[in-house]
This record gives structure tokens, sequence and C-alpha cells, in this order.
């Protein structure tokens, strides 16, 4: 059936340093695709999202490509804050009839100054 | 707009005792939900909604129960709390195609 795989945390990462959280997904068609960050002690909030093949969703650096051959959405930063520690979720729009959203396990990143 | 407010914050409850969770939206969403999140843990879904006097289970409704009369409030039950309903608990809204809104969370303990 459908579902999403993410990558396992937690993750680590000195300040300035690259960070790629991977995420895969199986569907029948071709779904919008989101990342998802929650922030410690809150709700979970959208960070970017791309809603057919190629597009590219980024906001506050992060990027991630709707890659439609691989069915992925890895989410990159080319230089991590410590403000950025959070747990990251992949969410890809699966069930469209009642726009429910099938999140990933949630990957942990904290980022050491 | 206030976004998704729930209430309350926190909550202690005894086994056995009962409760409900508040969730309002003021953003007109047709789409409601209820997930939990266990510690270390991702998003499970309980109930959703996609319009007023219309609910559905999602994934782990067992020991919840759900109802929609108005399109602003999707409030969630406890009957018979057990401590496998400790959990932080996160009401979210969308209008479709589009993003989730969440609330900030309510956060349960069940002793």
């Amino acid at each position: 059936g459908d579902s999403v795989t993410q990558m396992e945390g937690p993750v680590t990462l000195s300040e300035e340093a690259f960070l790629t959280i991977n995420c895969t997904y199986t569907a029948t068609g071709y779904p919008s695709l989101f990342w998802y960050v929650q922030y410690p002690g809150e709700g979970l909030q959208l960070l970017l999202k791309a809603t057919k093949a190629d597009d590219k969703g980024s906001n506050k650096g992060f990027e991630a490509t709707y890659r439609k051959e691989t069915t992925s959405f890895h989410l990159e930063k080319g230089s991590v804050q410590v403000s950025d520690s959070a747990v990251y979720f992949c969410a890809p729009l699966l069930f469209l009839h009642s726009e429910q959203l099938t999140f990933g396990s949630g990957t942990q990143l904290t980022v050491l100054p | 707009n206030a976004g998704v407010t729930q209430t309350p914050k926190f909550r202690i409850l005894k086994i056995g005792q009962s409760m409900t969770l508040q969730c309002t939206q003021d953003m007109n969403h047709n789409y409601m939900y209820w997930y939990r999140q266990d510690p270390g843990m991702g998003l499970k879904l309980i109930y959703y909604s996609v319009g007023a006097g219309i609910t559905d289970k999602g994934e782990v409704p067992n020991g919840y129960n759900v109802s929609r009369s108005t399109t602003e409030d999707f409030p969630l039950r406890l009957e018979l709390a057990a401590p496998s309903q400790t959990s932080v608990y996160f009401c979210a809204s969308t209008k479709g195609e589009s993003e989730q809104y969440f609330g900030p969370g309510t956060r349960l303990t069940v002793t």
C-alpha cells in the first residue's frame, strides 16, 4: 500500500554543516509532497512543499525537489544553524479524498555551535 | 485569525476518567484531524472529518470518539482513560490541497 519512509535519526551536526534528510514514498499516483518542522514544545508547521514532478520547494534555506523517477523528496540545507534544531517530518498527500497526510516517522536534528 | 486553538494545554487524568479535548479553527476549513504523538515518535491519525456532520476513523481510533456539529469545532472525547493514552494530542485543519495548520497541542498524562 501507499507509505512513506524517512531517514531515521537522531542527526547531530555542527553549525554550517550540510544537511540531507532522505524521504521516499510509494503511491499509485503523483501526490503533493510536504516537509513539516516541529520545534521543541510546539505543533507542526509547514516548511516547504511541491505539487508536481521536478518542482522544487524552498523556505528558510531548505530545499527539496520532487523526483518522480525515484519517488523521493529529500530535504537539504547547505549550512545549518543552531536554530534549525527540530524534528522534521516528510508527508506525502496520499489520500486525496480526505486531504489526509501520511507522516514519516520524523528525524530529530540537533545542530551544535 | 487565531488559527487552530486547543484546550487544555495540559491535563492529568486518573485511569477510568473521561475528558474532552477541545479544538477550534477560525479559517473556515472543511477538513479537520486529530493526531496523537507519543514520545520520540511520529504522528498517528485518530479521527478526521471532511466537513460538518461527517467523521471517520483514522489509524488508531480505539478509546476515542469525535463529533463535528459545526465547521469550526472538532472535539475529541476520551472515555475510560488508560495509561496507553498518555500522549500529546494535536488538532489540525486544512482547506484542501494545501498545508495543514496545527494547534499547539494538549499534553495528556493518564496515571
